[in-house]
């Protein structure tokens, strides 16, 4: 199994633009977690999924970001506009058991908005 | 929020000693797990250790768990330079809430 699959690794842009994150979770797992880490604040859950249905995303900033589960392969995380305090990096990670047991993280998407 | 809080925030050790790594956090929880985390990388799941157990092994890892105390320690025995990295601990609360991580210990081991 290749992992959790995160893309882009690195992405670069200006304040004001559409940012978009993407994830494909192991298979058969039946959650998945966004999360973002900076120095400051940590690992913060931003938005998670059971079975491709939003649960909580309370952790979510602002209306700036969304999230979309359309399929159990595939997550998108949509920052629009972007400002430079969303420097971050965006972790996805996917759980089979429908809980919090054990995540398997993917690689992150480093995002540096300038 | 942070549930779990790491200490020291910084270890740094010669390869060979043992590292203990500490976690307190506040409220009741189902289990704890531990994760480490390489420069440049994702988070590894290391261990789980549940509400009802108080010591858990993993090769050279070592997880105690005081839920009197909501306190648990990582200890890493016979350190390897391999081993330095960023620990982290995490919470699964009651009432099967997502986890919810520390800041982390960074452990440096020096060959």
């Amino acid at each position: 199994d290749a992992g959790v699959i995160q893309s882009p690794r690195h992405e670069v842009t200006e304040m004001g633009q559409e940012v978009t994150l993407r994830c494909k979770p192991i298979s058969g797992h039946n959650s998945l977690f966004w999360y973002r880490q900076t120095m400051m604040r940590g690992l913060e859950l931003l938005i998670y999924f059971n079975n491709n249905v939003p649960i909580d995303d309370s952790g979510m900033p602002e209306d700036r970001f969304s999230a979309k589960m359309p399929n159990a392969s595939f997550s998108t995380l949509k920052i629009q506009p972007s400002e430079p305090r969303d420097s971050a990096v965006y972790f996805c990670a996917s759980s089979p058991m429908g809980g919090s047991e054990k995540l398997f993280f993917g690689s992150g998407t480093q995002l540096s908005v300038l | 929020s942070q549930q779990g809080e790491e200490d020291p925030q910084a270890l740094s050790i010669q390869e060979g000693e043992n590292a203990t790594m500490n976690c307190s956090y506040k409220t009741s929880i189902n289990n704890l797990q531990w994760y480490r985390q390489n420069s440049g990388r994702g988070l590894v799941h290391l261990i789980l250790i549940r509400s009802n157990e108080r010591e858990k092994h993993s090769g050279r890892l070592r997880v105690t768990l005081d839920t009197s105390k909501k306190s648990s320690s990582l200890l890493i025995t016979a350190s390897r330079a391999a081993d330095t990295a960023s620990y982290f601990c995490a919470t699964e609360n009651s009432g099967n809430t997502p986890l919810v991580f520390g800041k982390g210990t960074r452990l440096s081991v020096i060959a």
